[in-house]
């Protein structure tokens, strides 16, 4: 399968908890994405990573919530210091963009579901 | 920022008949408009898109148009069969940007 992979696929954890997601890209994709979707809504921009390089933050992103891209392909979204309100789905897409025109489209993983107790 | 309105929220047809979803947008620099099927379980998967430099396109039974003017894009399914019940979502962005702005998605069932 040479789709967005993300692991894991479930977690529960106890408030206050740690918890760190995975996400691998499509292989050669150079935008990643981290969006957050909660029970009956759509899914919404947490942050985005072009190669390396973290380039844009949503106002949703506490600063309990941390992302990386250390070598450009897959990443990782730690949550610290986990609350009740942290519960959703998180979901990771990639893409190949070309600077410039605007061609671009995002490939979403399966999620990973956080419940939070 | 930008804002996405999807309605309806819930749509229920006979097998065979026609959907259609309708979304609003609210910032005129959007030109890129994606709709994804999500699925139970499942993360959402790309089924058209359209840019801003036309008016229509089709996919099969699927179809999407857009009016700038008024800032409104439509999903149309034909001849629905009971695997196109889904979570539909539309979106958007702008043309200097990247990250998609999602509406709230409307629950198609399909009625064998």
């Amino acid at each position: 399968d040479t789709g967005v992979s993300q692991d894991p696929r479930h977690k529960i954890t106890k408030r206050g908890q740690n918890v760190t997601f995975r996400c691998d890209p499509i292989s050669e994709h150079n935008r990643l994405y981290w969006y957050r979707q909660t029970l009956g809504q759509g899914p919404e921009f947490l942050t985005y990573f072009q190669n390396e390089a973290q380039l844009e933050k949503s106002r949703l992103l506490s600063d309990r919530f941390s992302a990386e891209r250390p070598k450009g392909s897959f990443s990782t979204l730690e949550i610290q210091r986990t609350e009740q309100g942290d519960s959703a789905m998180y979901l990771c897409a990639s893409s190949l963009a070309f600077t410039g025109t605007g061609k671009e489209t995002q490939y979403f993983g399966p999620g990973t579901r956080l419940l939070v107790l | 920022g930008e804002n996405v309105e999807q309605h309806p929220s819930t749509l229920s047809v006979q097998e065979g008949d026609s959907a259609v979803i309708k979304c609003t947008y609210s910032d005129s620099a959007s030109n890129y408009f994606p709709w994804y099927k999500q699925e139970l379980g499942k993360g959402p998967q790309l089924i058209i898109d359209i840019r801003s430099n036309v008016g229509e396109k089709k996919d099969q039974r699927i179809a999407v148009t857009l009016n700038k003017t008024a800032k409104h894009f439509s999903l149309h399914i034909t001849e629905t069969q009971p695997e196109d019940s889904a979570v539909y979502f539309c979106a958007a962005r702008k043309a200097a940007g990247n990250k998609l702005t999602f509406g709230g998605g409307t629950r198609v069932l399909v009625k064998p």
